[in-house]
């Protein structure tokens, strides 16, 4: 199976601020690469396809970036509603589909 | 608009076995495939199995082996996922979600309590 890792766990950042989680995978996995967000009590929501391809309604101060095992999901200034837990998730060629651990960006 | 609405919460004994539903609104049901992920408090998310509504073939992760059972019933646009010999381990939130791979329409979720 293929190992997502997410670094860091946790991320203290003020509004405005410009926000980096990296997510890496144990094997290249070209492009096919997710970065969801998660709120308390809701299922998770797609920011991101194919690495850095924004999904449509998202506000374009999310960014993706990388290929092969690395990857990035910048948020540009970050905004009250962005406080959150945020996964990257591969889904190369075929099952299983494997989830980061996660990175919950707190206020500080 | 696509909607995927999952039945209500349970609570079981260990050992039992528990089957959560997932109905389809919003778009032609046997297209897209059905993802199933769970999420215990706390946690991440974990890959459960997957379904084609159109063929019933399906697939699972190694650790839910002879455990799992994922089936539809494409009358009534709804896919379900039956979890037996259920542990404490098992007490998560269910979520089916629709795609092969990328996951774009998630259900509520469902929160399975396995408690004596």
């Amino acid at each position: 199976d293929i190992q997502m890792t997410q670094s860091p766990s946790t991320l203290s950042a003020s509004v405005g601020d410009r926000v980096t989680i990296t997510c890496r995978a144990s094997q290249s996995i070209s492009t096919w690469l997710a970065w969801f967000q998660q709120k308390p009590g809701k299922a998770p929501k797609l920011l991101i396809y194919a690495a850095s391809n924004l999904e449509s309604g998202v506000p374009s101060r999310f960014s993706g970036s990388g290929s092969g095992t690395e990857f990035t999901l910048t948020i540009s200034s970050l905004q009250p509603d962005d406080f959150a837990t945020y996964y990257c998730q591969q889904y190369k060629r075929s099952p299983p589909w494997t989830f980061g651990q996660g990175t919950k960006v707190e206020i500080k | 608009q696509v909607q995927l609405v999952q039945s209500g919460a349970e609570v079981k004994k260990p050992g039992a076995s528990v089957k959560v539903s997932c109905k389809a609104s919003g778009y032609t049901f046997i297209s897209y495939d059905i993802n199933w992920m769970r999420q215990a408090a706390g946690q991440g998310l974990e890959w459960v199995g997957w379904l084609n509504p159109d063929n019933g073939e399906t697939g699972h992760a190694q650790k839910f082996q002879g455990r799992v059972t994922l089936t539809r019933d494409t009358s009534i646009k709804t896919a379900y996922m039956e979890l037996s010999s259920l542990t404490s381990d098992d007490t998560a939130v269910y979520y089916c979600a629709r795609g092969s791979g990328l996951f774009r329409a998630w259900g509520q979720g469902t929160l399975v309590t396995v408690s004596s």
